[in-house]
């Protein structure tokens, strides 16, 4: 059974300070990796994406790929009260376009 | 605007009862699936479809059926045999060869058994 597991948290930072989310993989020939956020009783939105190792900047946002440890995180910056939600970290291989979600970890940023 | 659209958004079924979940795609996706999220877990895969007029099972097809007549829409059945029904319903969709490009989701069915 292919697994994604997070810490479902909740992780709690001050407002302004770094958050790190981390997800491990057990799938080796996982191609690619995705990061969703979701709010309560919403559905999932797409935040970051990365296929490589190494790191991807978006804004506030860094993913981190390390393929040889099977482990991707999601580094948030100057953390806001409104990142407070569940971060999904999705892995995806093959070609059925499939997707293996974690359970999610929850960031509460306290002002 | 492309997108996916999901209806109902709550959904209220009683013992015994089927319904069907409706989910429509303008963005010209290939692939479209269904997940189950219960409170405080991530979510379980029940059904996909890469093209029209085929689908496989996911990890929790029992008690559901599926339906891919027309490349823009994928609606979800949920009948009597799915003894724990209630739950978030989210429909996705790709490219067919998706795992390069996430999924796009719809907003979502909530449903309760009443």
């Amino acid at each position: 059974q292919k697994e994604v597991e997070q810490n479902s948290g909740p992780l709690s930072v001050p407002e302004g300070a770094i958050a790190s989310l981390n997800c491990t993989y057990s799938d080796r020939g996982s191609q690619s990796f995705f990061w969703y956020r979701q709010y309560s009783g919403k559905s999932p939105e797409l935040i970051m994406s990365i296929y490589s190792n190494g790191d991807k900047e978006d804004g506030r946002f860094t993913a981190q790929l390390n393929k040889a440890s099977q482990y991707v995180s999601l580094l948030i910056r100057d953390s806001q009260p409104s990142d407070s939600a569940t971060y999904l970290c999705a892995v995806g291989s093959g070609n059925t376009g499939k997707l293996i979600f974690g359970q999610g970890t929850t960031l509460q940023v306290k002002p | 605007d492309g997108g996916i659209t999901q209806s109902p958004k709550y959904l209220f079924r009683k013992e015994g009862q089927n319904v069907t979940l409706s989910c429509e795609q303008n963005l010209n996706h290939d692939a479209m699936y269904w997940y189950r999220q219960d409170p405080g877990q991530g979510l379980r895969l029940i059904y996909y479809s890469q093209i029209v007029n085929d689908f496989q099972k996911g990890d929790i097809a029992e008690g559901y059926s599926v339906s891919r007549e027309k490349k823009e829409s994928f609606p979800l059945t949920v009948t009597s045999a799915q003894k724990n029904p209630t739950a978030f319903y989210l429909c996705a969709s790709t490219f067919r060869e998706g795992t390069n490009y996430g999924y796009t989701f719809g907003s979502g069915t909530r449903l309760t058994v009443v």
